[in-house]
């Protein structure tokens, strides 16, 4: 099955700096890659996601990156904020009739100020 | 639109005892989840129903652990007996048929004792 790894598990920025969290995956056939941010008690909520045909993606500070030969994509998040303090999650999956996401072990990202 | 609905927030039970979780998807969402999500852990698939039928239980253990989704609509997760290693947040989640988009309901915090 698949298997996600995710680093760094924890990441310490100041305000306005960028930050970076990465993820490799095993299954070359995964084609659908989410990124979850889940604030403490609470759920985790869909960010940007990116899939297979596509190298890059932004949505205004956030930007995801998918490099298929390595197997890796990796998440952008620009002049962060105190609000983007979270833990981040990636995850991978084979889009059809049984799309199961695997996640990773997650990134706890702490912006200071 | 409202989202997915869980209940009860948060459960604490003694080990040996039973438990069942419930779930209310998105109205129209096909697809319904089930994760365990372990302390400093991503979220690890226990089921997956479509309609009301199971599409993957590979990773339920199926000793203690059982979920339905009679009408195709709500669901239940139940454990029993409970042991310490339960505890854990049992989150839900829907997205509609053949689409990659999980939304996630605020999850159950179980502690067993």
């Amino acid at each position: 099955g698949e298997n996600v790894e995710q680093h760094p598990s924890t990441l310490s920025v100041q305000e306005g700096d960028s930050a970076v969290i990465k993820c490799t995956y095993s299954d070359s056939a995964s084609n659908y890659f989410p990124w979850y941010k889940q604030e403490l008690g609470k759920r985790p909520q869909l960010i940007i996601d990116i899939r297979s045909n596509v190298g890059e993606k932004k949505d205004q500070r956030i930007a995801v990156t998918l490099n298929k030969t390595a197997k890796h994509f990796s998440l952008h998040i620009t002049e962060t904020q105190p609000e983007d303090s979270a833990v981040y999650f990636c995850a991978a999956s084979l889009t059809g009739t049984a799309s199961k996401l695997t996640f990773g072990t997650g990134t706890r990202l702490q912006v200071t100020l | 639109e409202a989202g997915v609905a869980q209940s009860p927030r948060y459960k604490i039970i003694e080990k040996r005892q039973s438990v069942a979780f419930w779930c209310n998807p998105i109205s129209g969402h096909a697809t319904l989840y089930w994760y365990q999500q372990i302390l400093g852990q991503g979220p690890k698939l226990l089921i997956q129903f479509q309609n009301n039928g199971v599409v993957d239980d590979s990773q339920l253990p199926k000793d203690r652990f059982s979920a339905e989704r009679l009408k195709g609509v709500d669901s239940t997760l139940k454990i029993q007996p409970a042991k310490l290693e339960d505890s854990a947040v049992y989150l839900c989640a829907s997205s509609p048929a053949y689409a990659d988009t999980q939304y996630f309901g605020p999850g159950t915090r179980l502690t067993v004792l």
